[in-house]
């Protein structure tokens, strides 16, 4: 498809357990972005890259929070150790040449 | 980043114009004003993005007064369909890339 991809769209988990969320951007677009959007909030600004580099990751809450893009295109966010409190939908977008973000559907992760 | 105020959520019927009007009296000389929209369950989806005056397509129009504090979205004849949440953004450049959404105005059109 031509938009950003997300997998999965669900994914449910035990406290503890190592998750991995997976992002695939629109074809050529440099930047790529991950967002936390919790239960009636707003989307909650993770980390960016430009295109391998990872140039802000501020917004990473604690350092169980790992995010790679290894060859530029496709993004993984890798949460370990997870605590209820990461229960949220991660919401992936991408741009290109200084345009608006184009958002996928996120993953809605659940911890038990 | 420049903090924005929208109203929290807003009532419509079928078929009427809706203004969603959003505060951001720190906007800086360089802020564009980006609105998005958001269904449940779905990532939030860009609508219109302008600096000043007036912006229109073929969804919206933004209007910006003069001295870019406020911005009001203005959506023509609205639909069951356009009800979602609706974020008002400032940032540095049309592509801002630290985007801070805040909670959104929920708009709920009745039929």
């Amino acid at each position: 498809g031509a938009g950003v991809s997300q997998s999965p769209r669900y994914k449910v988990a035990k406290r503890g357990q190592d998750v991995a969320l997976r992002c695939d951007p629109i074809s050529g677009h440099v930047s790529l972005f991950w967002y936390q959007q919790a239960l009636g909030q707003g989307p909650e600004f993770l980390t960016y890259f430009q295109n391998e580099a990872q140039l802000d990751k501020s917004g990473l809450p604690s350092d169980r929070f790992f995010a790679e893009r290894p060859e530029g295109s496709v993004s993984t966010l890798k949460i370990q150790r997870t605590q209820q409190e990461d229960s949220a939908v991660y919401l992936c977008a991408s741009s290109s040449n200084n345009q608006p973000q184009h958002f996928g559907d996120g993953t809605r992760l659940s911890i038990l | 980043l420049a903090k924005t105020t929208q109203p929290i959520s807003m009532d419509s019927y079928e078929g009427q114009e809706v203004n969603i009007t959003c505060s951001h009296n720190n906007i800086a000389t360089n802020d564009y004003i980006t609105w998005y929209q958001q269904f449940p369950s779905q990532g939030p989806r860009f609508i219109i993005q302008g600096y000043k005056t007036k912006v229109t397509n073929e969804v919206a129009s933004l209007f910006i007064p003069a001295d870019r504090k406020s911005s009001t979205l203005s959506l023509p004849r609205v639909s069951l369909s356009d009800t979602a949440v609706y974020y008002c953004l400032v940032g540095f450049g049309a592509g801002s890339y630290q985007l801070t959404f805040g909670k959104g105005t929920k708009l709920s059109v009745i039929p």
